[in-house]
């Protein structure tokens, strides 16, 4: 079983659409949780930080963990063809540093 | 947010030889990291690294990868006798904390022939 299984998509949807990206972890080890998001041929940029189960939110974006059922998504409010990358579900705490990443989800967000 | 340089931005080298990639990050940041991504799979981690020395390293990371931070400035990542399956993009990160956010750079293709 993967560590960090997340749907690569593609998911494709219009501007101003609301999106819902979803991972799932196996390991109950992990403590924090992150989101990123990756233009093509870029670095990987922090979206979302959290360590507990429940939301966060910042701007449009919402972060959302339940430890429970091991889940976490992350929602895009009004979605605009900027948000058009991949995102990246990560999990970390088992070690020092160490993230672990899930596949990518690709979305793109059409006029 | 701040800066981390990676250099070169795209490496081609001949199988067999050895290739080291360059990260600047900002001088207060202890903890660097660095990761891979082949083409078409997700990101991999490879490598911490804290006071000068390994934190913890993937299964990946073998004899044919060092890393080092050579004048408390520039972090690199050496492979000593790439390989085909080497070619990736090559991601290097920093924090402040072992816990904390991690910022990377743009990355460097490695592309070996």
């Amino acid at each position: 079983q993967k560590e960090v299984e997340q749907d690569p998509g593609p998911l494709s949807v219009p501007e101003g659409a609301i999106v819902s990206l979803n991972c799932t972890y196996s390991n109950s080890a992990f403590q924090y949780f992150m989101w990123y998001r990756q233009y093509s041929r870029k670095g990987p940029e922090l979206l979302m930080y959290t360590y507990s189960s429940g939301n966060k939110e910042d701007g449009r974006f919402t972060a959302q963990v339940d430890k429970s059922s091991k889940y976490i998504s992350l929602f895009i409010r009004d979605s605009q063809p900027s948000d058009s990358a991949t995102y990246l579900c990560l999990t970390g705490g088992t070690s020092y540093g160490k993230l672990t990443f899930g596949q990518g989800t690709i979305l793109t967000v059409h006029p | 947010e701040p800066e981390v340089t990676q250099t070169p931005s795209h490496q081609v080298t001949q199988m067999g030889q050895e290739v080291i990639l360059r990260c600047v990050p900002i001088s207060n940041h202890l903890y660097f990291y660095w990761y891979r991504q082949i083409l078409g799979q997700k990101v991999e981690f490879l490598v911490s690294f804290y006071n000068n020395e390994i934190s913890e390293k993937s299964e990946i990371f073998d004899d044919q990868f060092s890393v080092e931070r050579p004048d408390g400035s520039n972090f690199t990542l050496k492979i000593r006798s790439t390989k085909l399956e080497d070619s990736a993009m090559y991601f290097c990160a920093r924090s402040s904390g072992g816990r904390d956010t991690q910022y990377f750079g743009p990355g460097t293709r490695l592309t070996v022939l």
